[in-house]
């Protein structure tokens, strides 16, 4: 059972456009909503994260949208750059018990001049 | 200065065999977890240790064991290695959500085991 949905599964953007990605999660008690980068050959890194008590979270050109009446939320990348390219994993955790991650299945971003 | 490192990063092994994972994070984090990611690319936790303590066990068969000398280390150990442990492992760290307001999971490298 994926408590994390996340898609596009793989996207490809132009230079210079918005690369959007979506996740949704059914478990109310998340209370914490990371978005993870992951180069080819490296380790996840935290990009940027939103609780829910927050609609939006703006880092340089990366947004996170959180709607917590639908359970969803959205990575913004503008004014995508090559350098951009990369899988971006969303994640969520619950507000109680053993604060582990879950992570969404990934999103293969490649950015093209 | 690595902050989470782990050894090896290529492990190439036959089928049936013993291997083991070597993490060290220099953070002063209080929690360690292995995650394992396929190919798929699916992150999917296996353990977490809060203070050399085991506080989750994901279902994972028992061939698969950690161990948490100290804070700073968590280890994975794997027998009898079979085709399907084929996967990237990483080792992670974090301060506990309630002295930091955020769970900041910092990952290693990762350990990609190919089992033959």
């Amino acid at each position: 059972q994926q408590q994390v949905k996340q898609s596009p599964q793989s996207l490809i953007v132009q230079k210079g456009g918005i690369s959007i990605i979506n996740c949704a999660y059914e478990n109310t008690a998340f209370d914490y909503f990371p978005w993870y980068q992951q180069f080819p050959g490296k380790g996840p890194a935290l990009l940027i994260a939103i609780r829910p008590d927050v609609s939006e979270k703006k880092e340089g050109r990366f947004t996170i949208s959180f709607n917590k009446s639908a359970k969803q939320f959205s990575l913004h990348i503008m004014d995508s750059q090559p350098g951009d390219s990369a899988t971006y994993f969303c994640a969520a955790r619950s507000n109680f018990g053993n604060e582990k991650l879950t992570f969404g299945t990934g999103t293969r971003l490649t950015i093209i001049p | 200065d690595t902050a989470v490192s782990q050894t090896p990063k290529y492990l190439v092994t036959q089928m049936g065999n013993d291997k083991s994972i070597k993490c060290e994070q220099n953070l002063g984090h209080d929690t360690m977890y292995w995650y394992k990611q396929d190919s798929k690319k699916f992150l999917k936790i296996m353990f977490s240790y809060n203070n050399k303590e085991l506080i989750i066990n994901e279902t994972v068969p028992n061939r698969f064991s950690p161990k948490s000398p100290d804070k700073a280390h968590l280890n994975l150990h794997i027998n009898s290695l079979e085709l399907g442990d084929s996967a990237v492992y990483f080792c992670a760290s974090s301060q506990p959500v309630s002295r930091t307001g955020a769970n900041v999971l910092t990952f290693g490298a990762g350990s990609r085991l190919t089992v033959l």
